[in-house]
């Protein structure tokens, strides 16, 4: 029973374009999302968070939508270069301030970026 | 001045065998965790540890325990090692009784039961 899902395996974007990834969550007690990054045979790498208490949140080239009542966040990356071809997890927690998070991180099956030069 | 590290990055072992994983921070973070990330690329929480609380996922066999000698370190014990442990172990840390949920990983661990 998947809670957070990233429906797309890879993703294809040419360098300079705007890379799009998205995912959805089921458990309604998530209110805290997260964005890592990963490359072969490293740690996944934090990229961006959101708490559900904001609809987007920006940081340089990353930018991160939630809709809630969607159930959905996407993170866009604008413009994306070379060094961004990598693995995307999205995670979400119930988080500490709801009495949660002690329990971890559920992450997604992540999705494959590849930029296309 | 890495910020978790984990040793060894590399473990191959035969069935039956007792290993352990190391896993130190320096980020002065209060909360630590263990994830196993599987053949299908799924990330999964197995342990979450403070000085305060041991949260075990309950899909995890008893024959992992952590064990931590001091805040910056939670170390995983695998007794009994079977093929089906074969995997890359994760740790991470996070500030979390400051309130703060992101976490941070260390390199990863990849664990071959043969």
């Amino acid at each position: 029973d998947q809670q957070v899902k990233q429906n797309s395996p890879s993703l294809s974007v040419q360098e300079g374009r705007i890379s799009i990834l998205n995912c959805d969550y089921t458990n309604s007690m998530f209110d805290y999302f997260l964005w890592y990054k990963k490359y072969p045979a490293e740690g996944p790498t934090f990229l961006i968070s959101i708490s559900s208490i904001k609809d987007k949140n920006e940081d340089g080239r990353f930018t991160v939508f939630l809709n809630k009542s969607a159930k959905h966040l996407s993170l866009h990356i604008v413009p994306s270069q070379p060094g961004d071809s990598a693995v995307y997890f999205c995670a979400a927690t119930p988080g500490t301030y709801s009495g949660g998070g002690a329990d971890g991180l559920t992450f997604g099956k992540g999705t494959h970026l590849i930029i296309q030069p | 001045d890495t910020a978790v590290s984990q040793t060894p990055k590399y473990l191959v072992t035969q069935m039956g065998n007792d290993k352990s994983i190391k896993c130190e921070q320096n980020l002065g973070h209060d909360t630590m965790y263990w994830y196993k990330q599987d053949s299908k690329k799924f990330l999964k929480i197995m342990f979450s540890y403070n000085n305060k609380e041991l949260i075990i996922n309950e899909t995890v066999p008893n024959r992992f325990s952590p064990k931590s000698p001091d805040k910056a370190h939670l170390n995983l014990h695998i007794n009994s090692l079977e093929l089906g442990d074969s995997a890359v172990y994760f740790c991470a840390s996070s500030h979390r009784l400051a309130g703060t949920d992101t976490q941070y990983f260390g390199p990863g661990t990849r664990l071959t039961v043969l």
